[in-house]
C-alpha cells in the first residue's frame, strides 16, 4: 500500500495566487512526521516544511503552510502569493515513529503563469 | 547555510563497472542517508547510516551496494557491478543530532548516474 498518496500530477496557478497541493498518507503509526520539498528543474530536494503527528498547529513557514486534517489523514500544502521561482516538482514524504527512511510521494508539478 | 554536497554531479559508466558516488554531509549531522529517483519517477529510500553502520535498508540496496564513511567528513555509495537499470539520480542527505521524528533531512544536488 501507498504510505503517500499525491493525486494531482501537475497544476497551473496564476502569479500571486495562492495553490494547494494535496498530500495523503496512511500509517497506524500514533508518532510520524510529514514532510514537504521542492524539486525545481535543476534537480535539488528543498526542504519546505515540516507537521509532527503530535503539533497541535498547522505549521507555517513563510508563504508555504500545512492544512494538517489528522482525521483525515491529509497534510496539504498551502503555497500563498505563487511567485515564478514557484515551478518545481513538489513532493509529500512521511517519517513514521521508529523509521529512518521518509517515503515519498510521487509528487506535484506546478507550474506559475505570468 | 551549512549544506550537504556531492561530487560529481554527472557520471557515466559502462555496464558492469564499479562506481563510487562521494558525498560530504553537514558538519554536526550525525545521520546520512542515500536516496535516488529513477528519471520521471518518486524518490526512493536506499540506505541510512548512524554511527558507523547502516541502521535501515531498503529491498534496493542488494549485495551491489555498500556505503561508507571512510573519515570524519566523508560519506560513500558504492554500486559495485552497475546494471542499466540502477541509472537514476541518486542523492545523499544528512540530519541532525537527535535523529528524532522531527529532524530534518537536508538533501544534496544529486549525482546524476548513466549507465550504458
Amino acid at each position: 500500500a501507498q504510505k503517500i498518496t499525491q493525486t494531482q500530477p501537475g497544476m497551473f496557478v496564476q502569479e500571486k495566487e495562492a495553490v494547494t497541493l494535496d498530500c495523503t498518507y496512511d500509517t497506524s503509526d500514533p508518532s510520524y512526521g510529514l514532510f514537504w520539498y521542492k524539486q525545481p528543474s535543476s534537480g535539488e530536494m528543498i526542504f519546505l516544511i515540516y507537521q509532527g503527528s503530535y503539533d497541535q498547529q498547522n505549521a507555517t513557514e513563510g508563504r508555504y503552510s500545512l492544512n494538517f486534517q489528522k482525521a483525515r489523514k491529509s497534510a496539504n500544502l498551502v503555497i500563498s502569493a505563487s511567485q515564478l521561482g514557484d515551478s518545481a516538482m513538489y513532493f509529500c514524504a512521511m517519517r513514521e515513529g521508529g523509521d529512518y527512511k521518509l517515503s515519498f510521494g510521487a509528487g506535484t508539478t506546478v507550474t506559475v503563469r505570468a | 547555510e551549512p549544506e550537504v554536497t556531492q561530487t560529481p554531479s554527472h557520471q557515466v559508466t559502462q555496464m558492469g563497472q564499479e562506481v563510487i558516488l562521494r558525498c560530504v554531509p553537514i558538519s554536526n549531522h550525525l545521520y546520512f542517508y542515500w536516496y535516488r529517483q529513477i528519471l520521471g519517477q518518486k524518490v526512493e529510500f536506499l540506505v541510512s547510516f548512524y554511527n558507523n553502520e547502516i541502521s535501515e535498508k531498503s529491498e534496493i540496496f542488494d549485495d551491489q551496494f555498500s556505503v561508507e564513511r571512510p573519515d570524519g567528513s566523508n560519506f560513500t555509495l558504492k554500486i559495485r557491478s552497475t546494471k542499466l537499470e540502477d541509472s537514476a539520480m541518486y542523492f545523499c542527505a544528512s540530519s541532525g543530532v537527535a535523529g528524532g521524528l522531527t529532524d530534518t533531512q537536508y538533501f544534496g544536488p544529486g549525482t546524476r548516474l548513466t549507465v550504458l
